[in-house]
Formats: C-alpha cells, sequence, structure tokens
C-alpha cells in the first residue's frame, strides 16, 4: 500500500519564476492538504482540496494556487517566487472529515 | 501564525531516559495530535487525542490533555537513539469540514545519544 508520494524532491528556482509541486495521496484517501514549513519552524497550513476543489485555505497570497484532479492527486503551484518562499512544501491526505492526516516526504524548495 | 507552542525547544537525553514534551495551544479544539519528522523530511502520526480524553497510550508513548489549562505533554518512555527527532503537537478546531486545517507548534528538537 503507497503511501503519500511527492516530486520532485529538490527544486531550485530563481526569484519571480514559477513552479509547480506534485502529490498523489494514500490510497484510499480523497482529501489533500498543502503545508509550508520554513526552516527551523512547524508547518503552516495552505489549502485544502477535496472533490476537486479548494475546501479551506490558510493565510496564503494568491500566488499560490493548487488543483486536484479527479484520481484526487494534487499540484501546489507558486507564482512569482520570491526569496522567502524558500521552504519544504509538504502534502497531507486523509479521508474527507478524517482526523488523521498523513504526510509524503516533501519538496524541498530553494529560490535564489 | 503558530497555534501551539512546544516546551522545551530542544531535549537531549541517553538511551533509556524518558523524554517529556509540553504543547500549549491558545483556543478550544477538537484534538490534539503529536506528530515526529526526522531530519526535515516528512512527518509521522504518532498519536491523537480528542478534546474529550485526558490521557492516551501508544507503545511507548504517553499523551495527556488538559483542556482547561489548553496544554497537553507527551512522554516517551526508555528512549532509544532511533527517538532523535523533532516533535511537533497540532491542533485541529471548529466544525467537521474545518479538520483539515492542522496548526502545528514550533517543535521540540530530541536528541537520544546512546
Amino acid at each position: 500500500d503507497a503511501g503519500v508520494t511527492q516530486s520532485p524532491t529538490h527544486l531550485i528556482k530563481t526569484r519571480g519564476q514559477q513552479v509547480t509541486l506534485r502529490c498523489s495521496p494514500k490510497s484510499g484517501h480523497d482529501t489533500v492538504s498543502w503545508y509550508q514549513q520554513a526552516l527551523g519552524q512547524g508547518p503552516q497550513f495552505i489549502f485544502q482540496y477535496y472533490e476537486e476543489e479548494e475546501r479551506q485555505r490558510g493565510n496564503f497570497p494568491d500566488r499560490f494556487s493548487g488543483h486536484q484532479f479527479p484520481n484526487y492527486s494534487s499540484e501546489l503551484n507558486v507564482n512569482a517566487l520570491l526569496l522567502g518562499d524558500s521552504a519544504l512544501y509538504l502534502c497531507a491526505s486523509s479521508l474527507a472529515g478524517g482526523e488523521t492526516q498523513y504526510f509524503g516526504p516533501g519538496t524541498r524548495l530553494l529560490v535564489l | 501564525s503558530q497555534q501551539g507552542e512546544e516546551d522545551p525547544q530542544a531535549l537531549s537525553i541517553q538511551e533509556g531516559e524518558n523524554a517529556t514534551m509540553n504543547c500549549s495551544y491558545k483556543t478550544s479544539i477538537n484534538n490534539l495530535q503529536w506528530y515526529r519528522q526526522n531530519s526535515g523530511r516528512g512527518l509521522v502520526h504518532l498519536i491523537l487525542i480528542r478534546s474529550n480524553e485526558r490521557e492516551k497510550h501508544s507503545g511507548r508513548l504517553r499523551v495527556t490533555l488538559d483542556t482547561s489549562k489548553k496544554s497537553s505533554s507527551l512522554l516517551i518512555t526508555a528512549s532509544r537513539a532511533a527517538d532523535t527527532a523533532s516533535y511537533f503537537c497540532a491542533t485541529a478546531a471548529g466544525a467537521t469540514d474545518s479538520w483539515g486545517k492542522l496548526q502545528f507548534g514550533a517543535g521540540t528538537q530530541v536528541v537520544v545519544t546512546p
């Protein structure tokens, strides 16, 4: 039973560029959440997708957008990258209304 | 902003000792969860305690919750070198459809030396 997978594992971009991160949820899960974790900090909630719609959103600007596909996989897009966007981006999956989230290994993004 | 705050920020112990870390939070919750993270990788779910529970055990882990004080503690007994990691508390609050929004603290970094 595959867990949550994310790609790529590492990414280097320059300021102003755009990036797309990908996530495949744990088998049987239909809800995907994205978190940003800066170095030395706890994860911060970005948004959650269920039934291909954004259900909840944290305090992140519109430069952060996402998508969920019919197979429940998800993408996180960040436009106009800033140096401060450098972080570990974590994807978590769960069943709708489920209390426990299962996290992927993350994508480490470095913005130069 | 962080909902929870862990204390201490860092903890260094020897194998076989117990490790205790605390978490305080600000608003009412539905449940509180503890996660472990090794070397900046993905988070592993350890244990969940609901707001109407006071104590929960899972293997060498013991979690307590005091909703009147808005605090929780995680005890790891008989620690092992493999327990070296960062530990985070996360809270879920609000209506059922908002449970997905976990709010994390800044974590406690635990180092267990052989």
